[in-house]
């Protein structure tokens, strides 16, 4: 896989449910980050997890990092008809200026 | 919040045309970026830019793309001669010194050359 896919691509669940997206990479991080996409619209930078930490959390949001395996999970709790966008992770490998490298992301319904 | 602003949301224009794409990334940062996502496929970086100067660009960034910041507020991105492949939704981005926060992008341009 390339770095940073995403899968499932697409994950369609009720609302209230969790959902839970993984994302894997191949080279080494400084960083990996998560954005929401709704359809046709910007990136929404969601949360950034360091190579040092393993988990973080902002609101209804979950992030873990397992740098021995190359990868992420973004989970969200409680799931909203809101929440339906396509959900993308991102690696930065240095510190500042930096590339970002995206993956192909998952596409998340949520139904009412 | 702050928001990085982009001109225009949706441009159209004839192969082989020159087209500016205009941004106004947030006014504390120092890092200026531009990504692109052909419909239905990743985005996928261009170029970076910090004190004045290209930092980084990829393989897509050829000599038909260029960028400026002609004054302390605007960023652009010219295409000088518009294939049809350039066709996509342009995303202006920056952060500040750390980047500990992520990027910031704007709501995009969506390029069609027909």
């Amino acid at each position: 896989s390339q770095q940073g896919e995403e899968d499932p691509q697409a994950l369609s669940i009720q609302e209230g449910e969790n959902a839970t997206m993984n994302c894997s990479y191949k080279t080494s991080i400084n960083n990996l980050q998560w954005y929401r996409q709704n359809s046709g619209r910007g990136l929404v930078h969601l949360i950034l997890i360091r190579s040092n930490e393993r988990e973080k959390h902002s609101g209804r949001l979950r992030v873990t990092l397992d740098t021995s395996k190359k990868s992420s999970s973004l989970l969200i709790t409680a799931s909203r008809a809101a929440d339906t966008a396509s959900y993308f992770c991102a690696t930065g490998s240095i510190q500042g200026a930096q590339k970002l490298v995206f993956g192909q992301g998952t596409r998340l319904t949520i139904n009412p | 919040e702050p928001e990085v602003t982009q001109t225009p949301s949706h441009q159209v224009t004839q192969m082989g045309q020159e087209v500016i794409l205009r941004c106004v990334p947030i006014s504390n940062h120092l890092y200026f970026y531009w990504y692109r996502q052909i419909l239905g496929q990743k985005v996928e970086f261009l170029v970076s830019f910090y004190n004045n100067e290209i930092s980084e660009k990829s393989e897509i960034f050829d000599d038909q793309f260029s960028v400026e910041r002609p004054d302390g507020s605007n960023f652009t991105l010219k295409i000088r001669s518009t294939k049809l492949e350039d066709s996509a939704m342009y995303f202006c981005a920056s952060s500040d010194r750390t980047g500990r926060y992520g990027y910031t992008f704007g709501s995009g341009t969506r390029l069609t050359v027909v």
